[in-house]
């Protein structure tokens, strides 16, 4: 499975643009990249995924570089509720559905 | 919300019980997946399925045995709980080329 590696921690001003970066240089070309959140102790909640092209659904953005070693999920009018644990997550499909977790980016909204 | 439910949500047992932990769902999806949470760690894969009697290892899989007879159980077995298995567990299920869905959590505590 493809690694990927976040920014343990960031900060974002309420209701400016959060840009979350992740980076995933040993992606293979079937596998898709997923960003998930967690909220205090819930369960992962799903964000958005994509293959290569930019992704845009009522939650965020994703943006995937050409050479899909990195992307950014952008939540664009951060609020206090976005405060939370996201995980950029690299899954193939066709057989290889292992969903594995890194430690993730703690992401802090400041009032 | 997709329909998955763990049970017990939770539960106190002693060293050396075992225990089983039950993921149930109502969605017909192929994969389902074990993860455990602890503190200082994101979520890590215990074990996972890909089908009924097909199972696979995760990343911290010692201690740990499951069991998929049936689409819509997924069983993870402590043989003999120890105090290292306190922890939060967590149940995922996927149909493949969608996204994940996460049960709300088991906080099992081994005393």
């Amino acid at each position: 499975d493809a690694k990927t590696t976040q920014p343990t921690s960031m900060d974002c001003a309420e209701g400016r643009a959060a840009n979350l970066p992740c980076n995933h240089s040993t992606i293979s070309g079937n596998e898709y990249v997923y960003w998930y959140r967690q909220i205090h102790s819930q369960g992962p909640q799903y964000i958005i995924h994509g293959l290569k092209n930019n992704e845009t659904n009522e939650m965020a953005s994703l943006i995937i570089t050409e050479d899909r070693k990195s992307s950014t999920l952008i939540l664009p009018h951060a609020t206090l509720r976005d405060t939370a644990v996201y995980y950029c997550i690299v899954r193939g499909n066709f057989g290889n559905e292992k969903l594995t977790f890194g430690t993730g980016t703690r992401l802090t909204i400041i009032p | 919300d997709a329909g998955i439910t763990q049970s017990p949500r939770h539960k106190v047992t002693e060293t050396g019980t075992p225990v089983t932990l039950r993921c149930h769902q109502t969605e017909n999806h192929r994969y389902m997946y074990w993860y455990r949470q602890d503190p200082g760690h994101g979520l890590r894969l215990i074990h996972y399925s890909y089908g009924v009697k097909d199972t696979d290892k995760g990343e911290v899989s010692d201690g740990y045995s499951v069991s998929r007879s049936k689409t819509e159980d997924f069983l993870l077995t402590l043989e003999s709980a120890t105090s290292s298995q306190t922890s939060v567990y967590f149940c995922a299920i996927s149909g493949g080329r969608g996204h994940a869905f996460f049960g709300q959590g088991t906080r099992l505590t081994v005393v």
